[in-house]
């Protein structure tokens, strides 16, 4: 079985700071990561993905992830956010041998200018 | 290219009624999983079907119960509704049933239990 814990429930900042929104996660075997956006009213989109190789992973709108293997993380990182920036955001992993997602409780980041 | 398309986008019904939510997948997506996000809460899976099977349930009770078509489309039934039923009901779907397929989502069929 697998658990994600996001350790930030709101993460308020402001227009072209950096940010790291904060994702552990637990497994008795080998996972895949992700981490989606949903943005209000909408279902969710892939931000970035880990499945194997580097572990720094580039995603789209200038969002990156790093996994750590020994401590068990992958936190989302962007250096410069927008307003349009502001949504939820979820971690989530599933096993390498079957496609169930299992997600974190999200993280709301709120852009203010 | 269509994505995934879910009906209806909202409905009401009550205690102890029954209701079935479509989706439709993405084009050339063969494997359809349903998710349940209650408000406030992180998606929680649900089942998957592939090949017109259910392959993988999450936990939830029987009520909740599911079909894949020929088409690939698929069909979420959820009986004897309780309050707690009330969420954003997710679709998704991709080309095979491994993690390593990117799993495209729809916008939820939002579910209200009076």
């Amino acid at each position: 079985a697998q658990s994600v814990t996001q350790l930030d429930s709101q993460v308020p900042v402001f227009e072209e700071a950096p940010v790291e929104l904060r994702c552990n996660y637990s497994s008795s075997v080998s996972v895949y990561l992700f981490w989606y956006v949903q943005y209000p009213n909408q279902g969710l989109q892939l931000l970035l993905k880990y499945l194997s190789g580097s572990t720094l992973v580039k995603g789209i709108n200038g969002f990156e992830a790093e996994f750590n293997k020994s401590q068990t993380s992958f936190h989302l990182r962007k250096p410069s956010v927008h307003i349009s920036d502001t949504a939820e955001y979820f971690c989530a992993v599933c096993g390498t041998s079957y496609g169930k997602l299992t997600f974190g409780q999200g993280t709301i980041l709120t852009v203010h200018p | 290219d269509a994505g995934v398309t879910q009906s209806p986008t909202h409905l009401i019904k009550t205690r102890g009624q029954q209701v079935t939510l479509r989706c439709s997948p993405k084009s050339g997506h063969d494997t359809v999983s349903w998710y349940q996000q209650a408000l406030g809460q992180g998606p929680q899976f649900i089942f998957q079907y592939y090949e017109e099977e259910e392959r993988q349930r999450g936990n939830f009770p029987d009520r909740f119960s599911g079909h894949q078509f020929p088409n690939y489309s698929s069909e979420l039934n959820v009986n004897a509704l309780l309050l707690g039923d009330s969420a954003l009901y997710l679709c998704a779907s991709r080309d095979g049933p491994s993690g390593t397929g990117e799993l495209f989502f729809g916008e939820g069929s939002r579910l209200t239990v009076l």
